[in-house]
């Protein structure tokens, strides 16, 4: 049972371009919502997170757009340049009954942008 | 500052022998993970802690055992290696939020021959 689903799987841009990556989830418990990024050989690392009280959460070129009716969020990294190469992974997480952590991870998208 | 490290960082083995992942961290966090990343499944939770001498189980246990005895160190033993092991392992720490960072480390490709 996925209870997070990612697409694409794979992602070709061209420098300047904007990327787009999409989420789902199914448990309407979930309330955070972190994107990862991690760069071939290394661990992944928080990018950016979003709670569900707002729809969209903007850091530099990266943006979270939270649609909570649909059950979706996407990040969109605009101005793509060759150094946001990596795979990106969605998330998503909910308060357990002893208050732990426990998150529910997409399958990732490898983006890579060209030159 | 150390943060998060992980040994060894890659590994070959065999098929029934036993193996060892260490994970240490330096920043007393609370919680820690154990994950497989695995091409086309992204990143599945093996185990997890929630603080020195508790823990539970993730979504593919099986094969698997940890243990922590002190806050800072969570290794993960498969007792018996199988092929289907081979995988890329990352250690990952959190503060005791429920929301909160998880901080990966860098690590251990496995190779089970």
């Amino acid at each position: 049972q996925q209870q997070v689903k990612q697409s694409p799987q794979s992602l070709i841009v061209q420098k300047g371009g904007i990327s787009i990556i999409n989420c789902a989830y199914e448990n309407t418990a979930f309330d955070y919502f972190p994107w990862y990024q991690q760069f071939p050989g290394k661990g992944p690392a928080l990018l950016i997170a979003i709670r569900p009280d707002v729809s969209e959460k903007k850091e530099g070129r990266f943006t979270i757009s939270f649609n909570k009716s649909a059950k979706q969020f996407s990040l969109h990294i605009m101005d793509s340049q060759p150094g946001d190469s990596a795979t990106y992974f969605c998330a998503a997480s909910r308060t357990t009954s002893g208050g732990s952590y426990i998150p529910t991870f997409g399958r990732g998208t490898s983006l890579i942008v060209h030159p | 500052d150390a943060g998060i490290t992980q040994s060894p960082r890659y590994k070959i083995t065999e098929t029934g022998r036993q193996v060892t992942l260490m994970c240490h961290q330096t920043w007393s966090h609370s919680y820690m993970f154990w994950y497989r990343q695995d091409l086309g499944h992204g990143l599945r939770l093996i185990y997890y802690s929630a603080a020195a001498d508790i823990t539970d189980k993730g979504e593919v246990p099986d094969g698997y055992v940890v243990s922590r005895s002190k806050t800072e160190n969570f290794p993960l033993t498969l007792e018996s290696a199988t092929r289907s092991q081979t995988s890329v392992y990352f250690c990952a720490s959190s503060v005791k939020v429920s929301t909160d960072t998880q901080y990966f480390g860098p690590g251990t490709r496995l190779t089970v021959l």
